[in-house]
Order: C-alpha cells, then structure tokens, then sequence
C-alpha cells in the first residue's frame, strides 16, 4: 500500500465548477506539500501545510493532522487550472512520499 | 530575483555512460533537493542537501550520488547508466531542510538513455 494515496486518479470538471481533489497518508509527517505540474513537466509548489488550512486566490489547502488527510479546493474552476495536482509529504526522517497525482480537465 | 536553474535541460546517453547534472538554487537557499520522475514510478525522492551535508537519501542505488558546494550549487551523478534510468530529473531548493520549506522547482533535466 503506498504511504500516499490520492483521489481521483482523474478528474472532468465544467468551467466554473467547485473541484476537491483528496490526499491521505498513513505516516507521520512533518510538513504537506500540494504541487501542480503542467504538460512539459515544470512544477510549482500550490501549498505547505503542516496544520489547518491556507488560502491563495482560487485555491484552499486543509489538513488534518489527526486523521491524516488534506484536500485541495479549486473555487470556480478555469481551463488553464488544467494540470497534474500531486501530493507530496514530508516524513519526519527527511525522506519524502509523492502520490500519484490527479490529472484535472477543465472544459470550457 | 533568479529562479532555481538546471542544466542542461536535456540530454541523451548510452548504458554504461555516466551523467552529471547541476542544480543552482534561488540565491540564499541553502537546501537543494533531487527527484526522479518516470511514467512507471511517478515522482521520487532522491537526496537532499543542506549546508553541503547530505541530509538523506530515497531508496535509489549507490550509482546515483551527489554533492553541494559551498555556494549552495548542486550536482547529482549517475554511472554505468541504465535504461530505465531515462526520466525526468527535477531539482528544488528552499530555505529550510527537510523537504519542510515551499519548495521551489527547476525546470528539469531530461535525460534518455539509449
């Protein structure tokens, strides 16, 4: 069982749509990352959480330490937040864990 | 202010050639850190440097290695290339060690083994 699991593997959404995008972890960690990538590879760090919630224009990032579980919020969702959304967490050893991804479409 | 720049971008090798890749983090990051992306394994942890101390290293074999210099500047090394070492090699720096900063990504190295 991988250390980070994420859902939906992929994901259709209409413009303007709310979209939730899941990560959950089963080892302690010291720090959540959530990045996006785009085709061609580059990657850009959204947020990191080790507690609560953050908030950056369109996009909000919880965490939950207790149950070990944080999701992704995209508010009226756009075609160019079409991306790979990762998960990636930060164990306490310094290593780090990347889920899968979900691949999200934005359709006009 | 410069972003965290690799280089080269891409590259194409044969088995059993070595490769060195350089990082150069955003100006005042003292923690760089490397991962391989692959369609198969999606993205993993390679090392971590911080102050020129390897702070860990991800499940890879001692053909993959690295170092940092003393300003900050990184390079990861793989010998006797393998085919599936083909992947994308990304690299990012931040402030703080541990993978426990925002973390700020390069471009990537491409690299293909042939």
């Amino acid at each position: 069982k991988n250390e980070v699991e994420q859902s939906p593997q992929n994901l259709t959404a209409q413009e303007g749509e709310f979209i939730t995008i899941n990560c959950s972890y089963s080892v302690g960690i010291s720090a959540l990352h959530w990045l996006q990538q785009h085709p061609g590879g580059g990657i850009v760090s959204l947020f990191m959480l080790s507690s609560g919630k953050k908030k950056h224009g369109r996009l909000i990032a919880t965490i939950n330490i207790q149950e070990k579980h944080s999701s992704l919020h995209i508010t009226a969702s756009h075609p160019r937040d079409s991306a790979v959304y990762i998960c990636a967490v930060a164990r306490w050893d310094n290593d780090m864990r990347f889920g899968a991804g979900t691949r999200l479409t934005v359709k006009p | 202010k410069a972003g965290v720049t690799q280089t080269p971008r891409y590259l194409i090798k044969t088995r059993g050639q070595q490769v060195t890749l350089s990082c150069s983090p955003i100006s005042g990051h003292r923690s760089v850190s490397w991962y391989q992306q692959t369609p198969g394994q999606g993205l993993q942890f390679l090392f971590e440097y911080f102050s020129e101390t390897q702070r860990n290293k991800g499940n890879f074999p001692g053909r993959f290695s690295g170092r940092q210099f003393s300003n900050s500047r990184s390079e990861m090394n793989v010998s006797t290339l393998e085919l599936g070492d083909s992947a994308l090699y990304l690299c990012a720096s931040s402030l703080k060690s541990g993978n426990a900063g925002e973390l700020f990504f390069g471009e990537g190295s491409r690299l293909t083994v042939l």
